[in-house]
C-alpha cells in the first residue's frame, strides 16, 4: 500500500550541530514532496518541498534532499537550535489533493 | 501564522452527537483539504474542497461529509460520532486547486474529544 516511512521515531542532538531526519517513501510516482515541522499544540508548519524534477533544495538553514533511486527524501537542519525542537512529518502527494504523510520524527535539541 | 483558521479550538461531544468544524482558508487560497491526526500519528487526508466541490476523498466512511461556500471557507461534518472520532482535526488551504498539487497550509487545528 502507499505509505511514506520514517526511519527514526526519535532525534536527539546538542545545540548547534547539525540535524539530519530521513525519509523513506513507497510509491515512485510521486512528484511532490513537502517537509512540515508540528509543534506541542499546534498545526502542522511548512519547513521546505522539493519536485521530482530536483535533488536538492535550500532554504533558511535547512536543505531537502532527494533521491529518487532509492525513493528516499531528508531533511538537513544545519545549527539546530532549541526552537527546532519539535516532531517532523515528510509528505508525498497522493494524487487528487491528497498529501500522504510519514508517521513522524521527534527531534530533540539538548542545550 | 499561516493564515488559517479553525473554530472551536476544542471540543468535547457524546458518541452518537453530530459535530460540526469550521475552517476559513488564507487570503487568496481556494483549495481547503481537511485531515484527522490522532495522538501520535501522522495526518490521515478526509477530503478536499476545490470550487465548493468535493475533489478527492480518503478513507473515510459517509458519515463524515464537508461543504465549501462561495468565500471558500469549509465546514467537517461528522455524524454518530464514535470514540475512535477523537483526534486533531486540521484544515489545510492552498490555491490553485485541481489538477495540480500546491503547498498545503495548515491550521492550529480543532482536538475533538468524544466520551
Amino acid at each position: 500500500g502507499e505509505s511514506v516511512g520514517l526511519h527514526l521515531p526519535t532525534l536527539s542532538v546538542q545545540e548547534g550541530d547539525n540535524s539530519i531526519i530521513n525519509c523513506a517513501y513507497s510509491n515512485s510516482a510521486s512528484d511532490y514532496f513537502i517537509w512540515y515541522k508540528q509543534e506541542s499544540g499546534k498545526g502542522p508548519q511548512f519547513i521546505i518541498d522539493i519536485r521530482s524534477n530536483m535533488d536538492k533544495r535550500q532554504g533558511q538553514r535547512v536543505t531537502v534532499l532527494l533521491n529518487k533511486t532509492v525513493k528516499h527524501l531528508s531533511l538537513q537542519i544545519a545549527a539546530t537550535q532549541p526552537g527546532d525542537s519539535a516532531v517532523y512529518f515528510c509528505a508525498e502527494n497522493g494524487g487528487t489533493g491528497k498529501l500522504i504523510f510519514g508517521q513522524g520524527t521527534t527531534l530533540q535539541v539538548k542545550p | 501564522e499561516t493564515g488559517v483558521t479553525q473554530s472551536p479550538t476544542h471540543l468535547i461531544k457524546t458518541r452518537g452527537q453530530q459535530v460540526t468544524l469550521r475552517c476559513s482558508s488564507q487570503s487568496g487560497h481556494n483549495t481547503v483539504s481537511w485531515y484527522q491526526q490522532a495522538l501520535g500519528q501522522g495526518p490521515q487526508f478526509i477530503f478536499q474542497y476545490y470550487r465548493e466541490e468535493e475533489n478527492g476523498r480518503g478513507n473515510f466512511p459517509p458519515r463524515f461529509s464537508g461543504l465549501q461556500f462561495p468565500n471558500y471557507s469549509s465546514e467537517l461534518n461528522v455524524n454518530a460520532l464514535e470514540l475512535d472520532d477523537s483526534a486533531l482535526y486540521l484544515c489545510a488551504s492552498s490555491s490553485p486547486g485541481g489538477q495540480f498539487q500546491e503547498t498545503q497550509y495548515f491550521g492550529p487545528g480543532t482536538r475533538l474529544l468524544v466520551l
